[in-house]
């Protein structure tokens, strides 16, 4: 079974510019989850997706970050304009979702940002 | 707010010793995950735990849940150098309540991390 892919791995790019990322879940999986994960953190929430539509974008600094999943499946991730705190490794998970026993996430490789 | 603390953060250990990282989290779930993070690499899945007492082993890894005293440990046993990573609790925010059963799919809220390095 093929995993969750994320591109591109690497991404420096100046302030003020702009950034996208991608991300392909586990298919059949309808809980998508962008994190963002700063050096030497635990992974923080940015925003889930039940199929197609947001449960939770509560973390989301949406005055630059946002994010859609289209047609329930691939999704990205984009920010502008970047700052340099948003410098860190940006994590896609995937779960089957819904019910009680389809709740674990399995995690993509992540994209990590500088911003210089 | 639900919280995930975890320690110690930092673990340096002698193969061959045993040794307890806890994870204590804020308020009542009953749904709890161990990831291992290898430098450079994504976060791979441990251990699931779904209920008060439960207890999974994997190879010289065990972890545990105490719901009660919302309180998750992950015991190494005889550490090896293979084990060096840096170890996740993740807690479940949706399962807390019986409105959110079968709702939708739960948030996962991590702990900061232990790294654990094992010396020969």
């Amino acid at each position: 079974e093929a995993g969750v892919a994320q591109s591109p791995r690497y991404k420096i790019i100046e302030k003020r510019q702009s950034v996208a990322f991608w991300c392909n879940p586990i298919s059949g999986h309808a809980t998508l989850y962008w994190y963002q994960q700063i050096l030497g953190q635990g992974p923080k929430l940015l925003i889930q997706f039940q199929n197609n539509g947001v449960v939770d974008d509560s973390q989301l600094p949406k005055d630059r970050f946002s994010a859609e999943r289209l047609k329930g499946v691939d999704s990205t991730l984009k920010i502008q304009p970047a700052k340099l705190e948003d410098s860190a490794v940006y994590l896609c998970a995937s779960s089957l979702g819904g019910g009680r026993s389809n709740t674990e996430a399995f995690f993509g490789q992540g994209t990590r940002l500088t911003v210089v | 707010e639900l919280k995930v603390e975890q320690n110690p953060l930092f673990l340096s250990m002698q193969e061959g010793k045993n040794y307890t990282i806890y994870c204590n989290y804020s308020t009542t779930s009953d749904r709890l995950y161990w990831y291992r993070q290898d430098p450079g690499k994504s976060l791979e899945s441990l251990f699931v735990l779904l209920s008060n007492g439960a207890v999974k082993q994997e190879g010289r890894l065990m972890a545990s849940l105490d719901t009660k005293a919302r309180l998750s440990t992950l015991h190494i046993t005889a550490a090896v150098h293979d084990l060096s990573a840096t170890y996740f609790c993740a807690v479940d925010s949706r399962w807390s309540a019986p409105s959110n059963y079968g709702g939708s799919q739960g948030n996962l809220i991590f702990g900061k991390g232990t790294k654990l390095s094992v010396k020969p």
